[in-house]
């Protein structure tokens, strides 16, 4: 069975310190996709990453980073020198086989206090 | 261009009523589905289409119905509301089922009392 954990429920920090969202996840599955989401105040749902299982390449775009272990099962996100604007609910997302096997993360709410 | 279109935005119904929530994508996406969203359970899908014609459940099917006569449109309809049904519903869609992101509508916040 699928299963993503989003171990932090809510978390709060000081604008421009930096913030690591953790996501673990668990698969039989030796193909799959790992995606971020980003839910800000106005309640939609944004696409922000999506990385493969054959591709551990961190990536970094612009304040924002992800570093992929297979070894580990982790997707997390680093947000560097939080903003206000990046107060928001993340959600981690596992498909490893199709709609039937989309499997999203409870959520973790980042609040960033200026 | 659109994307993903839900309406209504916000929605009351009385126990037992039923309605239909709407959902149009203008990207000719084959991939549709419905999830409803709850605190402490992220979301969780209701229903999904692989394409026009073809619909399946997903994890939380019961209670709702969904159709698809075509590409664009996805509606899901409660049959009779229950409080339990009280949630945030997203219509989202894909280019493909395994490696694309979803499209997400804005969603619709129905309460049922």
């Amino acid at each position: 069975a699928q299963k993503v954990t989003q171990a932090q429920t809510e978390i709060s920090v000081v604008e421009k310190e930096d913030v690591t969202l953790d996501c673990v996840y668990e698969t039989r599955d030796t193909t799959y996709y790992l995606f971020w989401y980003k839910q800000p105040p106005s309640g939609e749902l944004v696409f922000l990453i999506r990385r493969n299982s054959f591709d551990e390449q961190n990536e970094i775009s612009g304040r924002y980073s992800w570093n992929f272990q297979k070894s580990t099962s982790s997707f997390n996100f680093t947000i560097t020198a939080s903003q206000v604007v990046d107060s928001a609910v993340y959600f981690c997302a596992l498909n490893s086989g199709g709609y039937q096997k989309v499997t999203f993360g409870i959520g973790t709410k980042l609040q960033v206090i200026p | 261009n659109a994307g993903v279109t839900q309406t209504p935005k916000f929605q009351v119904l009385k126990t037992g009523q039923s309605m239909t929530l709407q959902c149009a994508q203008d990207m000719n996406h084959e991939y549709m589905s419905w999830y409803r969203q709850d605190p402490g359970m992220g979301l969780r899908l209701i229903h999904y289409s692989v394409g026009a014609g073809i619909t399946d459940q997903g994890e939380v099917p019961n209670g709702y119905n969904v159709s698809r006569s075509t590409t664009e449109d996805f509606p899901l309809r409660l049959l009779s509301a229950a409080p339990s049904q009280t949630s945030v519903y997203f219509c989202a869609s894909s280019y493909e089922e395994l490696r694309s992101p979803l499209h997400f509508g804005n969603g619709t916040r129905l309460t049922v009392t």
